[in-house]
């Protein structure tokens, strides 16, 4: 069965250094991969999307890669930030134009001051 | 523009009872998912609505039902519920006819079943 993967353990790091958060998938084939934040007691809010056909995708002082050889999505947040502490999500979507947005577990980041 | 909708916003229901939960999406959004989110299992995809019918569903009991109005308001119902019901049920809309667009979510009913 499709299985996504994020590391469970909350990562803790130093504002100012570089983030990178891991997202694996097996038994799937994505069209497009997604990434969000989701800030305790809301809904998750998009971040940035990348396709298949893509290697990587920047926006501000995030940056997404995605290898599908490897089946695997790393996302970075540079020069991070006290704000930039939530839980980021990534979402793989098929092929098929019914398909569903499947999501995996989420890795919780907190940025100390 | 309005985001997405949920109502109500906390919610406690004792076991065997159901409960009703209500979302309005974007204006112009035609597609509704409902996930539900809990801490050991994250984000399961209950179902998808699309222009009232159900186009895609999840691995949940018979017991998690959905419906979608003509405009594309959707609501589920959860019957006979279990002590296991209890999480942060969220809806999604989305733009249709477009893959490769965002999911735009609602803030969640936080469901505790007692």
């Amino acid at each position: 069965s499709q299985k996504i993967e994020q590391n469970s353990e909350a990562l803790n790091i130093q504002e100012g250094k570089t983030a990178t958060l891991t997202c694996n998938y097996t038994n799937y084939s994505p069209a497009y991969l997604q990434w969000y934040r989701q800030d305790p007691g809301r809904g998750p809010v998009f971040l940035l999307l990348i396709r298949e056909n893509e290697k990587e995708k920047r926006k501000e002082r995030l940056k997404v890669t995605f290898d599908t050889t490897l089946k695997q999505s790393l996302f970075h947040i540079t020069a991070s930030q006290p704000a930039d502490s939530a839980t980021y999500l990534c979402a793989l979507l098929g092929k098929s134009s019914g398909d569903k947005l499947t999501f995996g577990t989420g890795t919780r980041l907190a940025v100390r001051p | 523009k309005a985001g997405v909708t949920q109502t109500p916003r906390y919610l406690i229901k004792t076991r065997g009872q159901q409960v009703t939960l209500s979302c309005s999406p974007i204006s112009g959004h035609r597609s509704v998912s409902w996930y539900q989110q809990t801490p050991g299992q994250g984000l399961q995809f209950l179902f998808e609505y699309f222009s009232e019918t159900q186009r895609n569903k999840g691995n949940f009991p018979g017991r998690f039902s959905g419906r979608q109005f003509s405009n594309s308001r959707s609501e589920m119902n959860v019957s006979t519920l279990e002590l296991g019901d209890s999480a942060l049920y969220l809806c999604a809309s989305k733009i249709v006819g477009q893959m490769n667009t965002e999911a735009f979510f609602g803030q969640g009913t936080r469901l505790t079943v007692v």
